[in-house]
């Protein structure tokens, strides 16, 4: 089906351990997106890239590392887990960048939890 | 730096009823604005997006209006369902264009 495909759905881990977010997209959107959701500070943009092997900084990136070696793919990676790093994190893509008028559109999202 | 705010954080409405969300920038010069429904444990899912040259879009019961000059956006819902029940987001590009700057939302309840 087409869509984004967010893995895994929940995920629980340690302190200092690293943990890799998956993205798998299959409308061939050149832009994709990552966020996260907290209460009391909504959605934030943490990476976004443009096209495969172009990434560029959000709003909240550190302790985060992206990378995109295919158009469909874009793997979130945190380093060394925080307990600050315990969120929501959305995936997202758009066929066109924000400026272009085309909708983003979101994956179901991966609940983390850094104990 | 683009901000978005959204009143109000939560309501809750009959049946029935018709209703508001409203959506305020802080940076006039955008492109467009977008319109987003989030229900629990879900991802968002686009309503509609206006364009900076538009002054509404509709789509079924949902018609949203964008006044840049006052930078204010508002979001009518029709006859209000249960499964209208959700969190809307509205969101706006920062003043560079490479990020969605997004409001915190407002969840609404209907009851039947």
């Amino acid at each position: 089906d087409a869509g984004i495909t967010q893995s895994p759905r929940y995920k629980i881990t340690e302190t200092g351990r690293q943990v890799t977010l998956m993205c798998h997209q299959t409308w061939s959107h050149s832009y994709m997106f990552w966020y996260r959701q907290d209460l009391g500070h909504g959605l934030r943009l943490i990476y976004y890239s443009a096209a495969a092997d172009i990434t560029d900084k959000g709003e909240v990136p550190d302790g985060y590392v992206v990378s995109r070696s295919k158009t469909e793919n874009f793997p979130l990676t945190l380093e060394s887990a925080t307990r600050s790093q315990t969120s929501v994190y959305f995936c997202a893509s758009s066929g066109t960048g924000y400026t272009y008028n085309s909708p983003l559109h979101f994956g179901n999202g991966t609940r983390l939890t850094v104990t | 730096k683009q901000e978005v705010t959204q009143i109000p954080a939560a309501l809750s409405v009959p049946e029935g009823e018709n209703l508001v969300l409203n959506c305020s920038f802080t940076d006039s010069a955008i492109y467009n604005l977008q319109w987003f429904r989030q229900d629990p444990g879900k991802g968002l899912t686009s309503l509609l997006l206006i364009q900076s040259s538009q002054r509404e879009q509709t789509s079924g019961r949902l018609n949203a209006s964008l006044d840049k000059s006052s930078g204010r956006s508002t979001l009518y819902i029709a006859a209000s369902q249960p499964g209208d029940s959700a969190t809307y987001l509205c969101a706006a590009p920062n003043q560079a264009g490479t990020a969605l700057i997004f409001g915190k939302g407002t969840t609404l309840s209907v009851s039947s």
